[in-house]
């Protein structure tokens, strides 16, 4: 297993254009979060899946974005009518539901909207 | 889940121990200690973990007095390569989602 691996790297896409990013966690583990992160500051928590089960939405989490887990595998998030404050490193971690056990982060896709 | 407070930036050489001190006043009975480490365009790692006393894998060290208020995170003679944000959590035993600040940003240097 190779970690949590995440689709594309970067992404440059223009305003009101939609854009998809994939997330394939560590195949074992039950849960996968949605971080989103911009220049200078902390990962902040977005959405995160217990299997195929969305338990959690922050209210970051407009209207224009969208989260899918099918089958409890790999993960999409969408953002429709893409802005400029859209902006940033999303962030996909997975982890164990046990206690005491970290979170594996993957290494983010960058989107730039223009 | 409680708040907690770090430096915003530390300074260091090669080869000394940095110790990175957390602040976490309303920390509650369910709640562990959790460091993870940020390189520029990476997602965090996992570094340690505790709950109390003192905790020690590979990387670092994880000191916590009994009244839990705070945590200092000992990294053993560091090199360029551990220069990257460090951030302090707490997280509850339910597993759920992870709380950033802004984390430690720590340069070592030559």
């Amino acid at each position: 297993d190779t970690g949590v691996s995440q689709n594309p790297r970067h992404k440059i896409t223009k305003r009101g254009q939609n854009v998809t990013f994939r997330c394939d966690p560590i195949s074992e583990h039950n849960r996968l979060y949605w971080y989103r992160q911009t220049l200078g500051q902390g990962p902040e928590f977005l959405t995160y899946f217990q299997n195929e089960a969305q338990l959690e939405k922050s209210r970051l989490l407009s209207d224009r974005f969208s989260a899918e887990r099918p089958k409890g595998s790999f993960s999409t998030l969408e953002i429709q009518r893409t802005e400029q404050g859209d902006s940033a490193m999303y962030l996909c971690a997975s982890s164990l539901l046990q206690v005491g056990y970290g979170y594996t982060f993957g290494s983010g896709t960058r989107l730039t909207v223009v | 889940l409680a708040k907690t407070t770090q430096p915003i930036s530390m300074d260091s050489y090669e080869g000394q121990e940095v110790n990175i001190t957390c602040s976490h006043n309303n920390i509650a009975t369910n709640d562990y200690i959790t460091w993870y480490q940020q390189f520029p365009s990476q997602g965090p790692r996992f570094i340690i973990q505790g709950y109390k006393t003192k905790v020690t894998n590979e990387v670092a060290s994880l000191f916590i007095p009994a009244d839990r208020k705070s945590s200092t995170l000992s990294l053993p003679r560091v090199s360029l390569s551990d220069t990257a944000v460090y951030y302090c959590l707490a997280r509850n035993n339910a597993g759920n989602m992870l709380t950033f600040g802004g984390g430690t940003r720590l340069m070592v240097k030559p």
